[in-house]
């Protein structure tokens, strides 16, 4: 099993919808959540960061971690043709750690 | 503020040839990070240096080697180029501590090697 999995999609969506992207990870000492945005030819960026298990709300963005389930997600409200991207998701094991586990990344197309 | 910077954007190498990908970070990070990303497979880390003159691999090291002389300048070698070195090269950096999950990532390096 790998450490991090996340579906790669891809995912369309028509422009207003809300958008649910998930990853689910094996290692219980993962402790610290984040999501990347990489845009088409370009380096990712960081999107949300959450520690340990509850929600983050940033603008249109959700992350919630459940811990208990393993299992994170990135809900993305009202969106937008400008959020189509690929979302990665990232953890570690530390604060400090140097070291990010990433999925895969899943493709998102939002239609207007 | 520039950022993190990479060069070149593409290239092209034959079989067996050596070539150096450059990166550059002008935000004073102690943290500097080589990452490979293949189509649909997410970001493998390569190389990872905590410091000027500290490296350390990553998850897939071989068939690369690493420098960091100074703070600002983290290039990455390719010995006997091969295909399955095909990939896009991003190069990133951060604070270290804990804030170190926030990297800042460069434009990426496309190379191919046939």
């Amino acid at each position: 099993q790998k450490e991090v999995e996340q579906d790669p999609g891809p995912l369309s969506v028509p422009e207003g919808a809300i958008v649910s992207l998930n990853c689910t990870y094996s290692n219980s000492a993962f402790q610290y959540f984040m999501w990347y945005r990489q845009y088409s030819r370009k380096g990712p960026e960081l999107l949300m960061y959450t520690y340990s298990s509850g929600n983050k709300e940033d603008g249109r963005f959700t992350a919630q971690v459940d811990k208990s389930s393993k299992y994170i997600s990135l809900f993305i409200r009202d969106s937008q043709p400008s959020d189509s991207a690929t979302y990665l998701c990232a953890m570690s094991d530390q604060g400090g750690s140097e070291k990010l586990v990433f999925g895969k990344g899943t493709k998102l197309t939002v239609n207007p | 503020n520039a950022g993190v910077t990479q060069t070149p954007k593409f290239r092209i190498l034959k079989i067996g040839q050596s070539m150096t990908l450059q990166c550059t970070q002008d935000m004073n990070h102690n943290y500097m990070y080589w990452y490979r990303q293949d189509p649909g497979m997410g970001l493998k880390l390569i190389y990872y240096s905590v410091g000027a003159g500290i490296t350390d691999k990553g998850e897939v090291p071989n068939g690369y080697n690493v420098s960091r002389s100074t703070t600002e300048d983290f290039p990455l070698r390719l010995e006997l180029a091969a295909p399955s070195q095909t990939s896009v090269y991003f190069c990133a950096s951060s604070y270290s501590g804990t804030s170190s999950y926030e990297q800042y990532f460069g434009p990426g390096t496309r190379l191919t090697v046939t």
